[in-house]
């Protein structure tokens, strides 16, 4: 079945550590997306891609860094510049970057010890 | 960058009532999707919007877009417990943007 894999579910992360967020999708998708969720608010956008080796800041990247160098892969790095780093991480993936319905992948929880 | 509110953030409904939430914009708005996500899930894809006045059905579910193009609704006919969720809304520009999204419990 074609979908969105993220690994790990729950992440755990040590003052001043940087921990990368896997994302993996079969869907041939060319636009891959990730948010940040926190409790009672919608999902915020951190990056995209629309083609590989190319992505965009989205809403609140700082802290973050992402790289697309297949099509199928979009990982998300947190930098120990990100203060607040706990949050529900999501990835979600679409045919291309215009109005198309997001799929999103089951998301990682990342927690500071 | 551009914003949508969500109303209500927390409805309470009574099994077998309906309710509706309500996405409102201060812009006009090209088109909206509407996502579900359930307590421990993550997003899925409901519906797309795109013409004034749209008027789509999906069982119980009635959405809509307004005329103006600046808001939308969810009605939930006869609540069953499947219900349970949280609905977001996710106006267009050139990328999504999601609301903040309407919390739903169900008293059996």
């Amino acid at each position: 079945d074609g979908g969105i894999t993220q690994s790990p579910k729950y992440l755990f992360r040590k003052e001043g550590q940087n921990v990368t967020l896997s994302c993996e999708q079969n869907l041939n998708h060319d636009a891959m997306y990730w948010y940040r969720q926190d409790p009672g608010q919608g999902l915020r956008l951190i990056y995209y891609s629309q083609i590989v080796n190319d992505f965009q800041k989205g809403d609140i990247a700082e802290g973050y860094s992402v790289s697309r160098e297949k099509k199928e892969s979009f990982p998300l790095t947190v930098t120990s510049a990100q203060k607040n780093p706990t949050a529900f991480y999501l990835c979600a993936s679409s045919t291309a970057l215009s109005n198309q319905p997001q799929h999103f992948g089951d998301g990682t929880r990342l927690s500071i010890l | 960058g551009q914003q949508v509110m969500q109303i209500p953030q927390y409805q309470h409904v009574q099994e077998g009532e309906d309710f509706t939430t309500y996405c409102n914009s201060s812009t006009t708005l090209s088109n909206i999707q509407w996502y579900k996500q359930r307590p421990g899930g993550h997003p899925v894809f409901l519906i797309q919007l795109v013409k004034s006045g749209e008027v789509k059905k999906q069982k119980r579910l009635t959405f809509q877009f307004g005329e103006a193009k600046k808001n939308s609704s969810l009605h939930i006919t006869a609540t069953q417990t499947t219900d349970v969720g949280t609905y977001f809304c996710a106006p267009w520009y050139y990328k999504l943007s999601f609301g903040a999204g309407t919390t739903v419990t169900v008293r059996a």
